[in-house]
């Protein structure tokens, strides 16, 4: 099994650039997210899936999109992209029950310049 | 809104010694508390995951204790090595729903 498979692991954009980024995972879990990990913050939520065709804003949803069409991906779109947005992003998969685990994906180093 | 802290932002101890790092949270009744290590440049990993029922976890070198009267978690690591050098978060989760995460502490081992 592959895990969390995250793409692209470093990426430059200009201001105003779209791009996505890419998650899959193998486990077959209902539930996945996407989280942004900034300095001194942690890891803040941004949108996240528990199943497909289900999506749902978390902590900070503004300038990004996602969709969820089918269990193994969830690709996260920045729509205009602006500096604030340089950080690092993490993709999750949660198995979800009595013993509920995230397994993270390598991350991708967004600059936005 | 709910909120996550953890005690530090780093912790440096000597080799040998034992870690204590503290999870405090607020407006949050969390059925299970989790812990978790990340590496520079890496994705956390799952650690340990303690029940609201549950007073006490170990795992080898690893204990956690959770007080939900106190709305806060304990993370010890026991004759701590320069390898448990990375940063450690605690994260809450209602069975998958609102999983939230702690800023995290920087733990620094010394030879």
């Amino acid at each position: 099994n592959a895990g969390v498979t995250q793409t692209p692991k470093f990426q430059v954009l200009k201001t105003g650039q779209s791009m996505t980024l890419q998650c899959a995972q193998d486990m077959n879990h209902e539930y996945m997210s996407w989280y942004r990990q900034d300095p001194g913050m942690g890891l803040r939520l941004i949108h996240y899936s528990v199943g497909a065709g289900i999506t749902d804003q978390g902590e900070v949803p503004n300038g990004y999109n996602v969709s969820r069409s089918t269990t193994e991906d969830f690709p996260l779109r920045l729509l205009s992209a602006a500096p604030s947005q340089t950080s690092v992003y993490f993709c999750a998969s949660l198995r979800v029950g009595d013993n509920t685990e995230a397994f993270f994906g390598q991350g991708t180093r967004l600059t936005v310049v | 809104s709910q909120k996550i802290e953890q005690n530090s932002e780093a912790l440096n101890i000597q080799e040998g010694k034992t870690a204590t790092l503290t999870c405090n949270y607020t407006n949050y009744s969390p059925a299970y508390l989790q812990w978790y290590r990340q590496d520079p440049g890496r994705g956390p990993v799952f650690l340990l995951l303690i029940r609201e029922n549950e007073k006490e976890k170990r795992k080898e070198r690893l204990k956690v204790t959770f007080d939900t009267t106190l709305k806060q978690s304990l993370f010890h690591i026991t004759a701590s090595q320069p390898a448990d050098s990375a940063t450690y978060l605690c994260a809450l989760d209602n069975y998958g729903q609102n999983f939230v995460f702690g800023p995290g502490t920087r733990l620094s081992v010394l030879p």
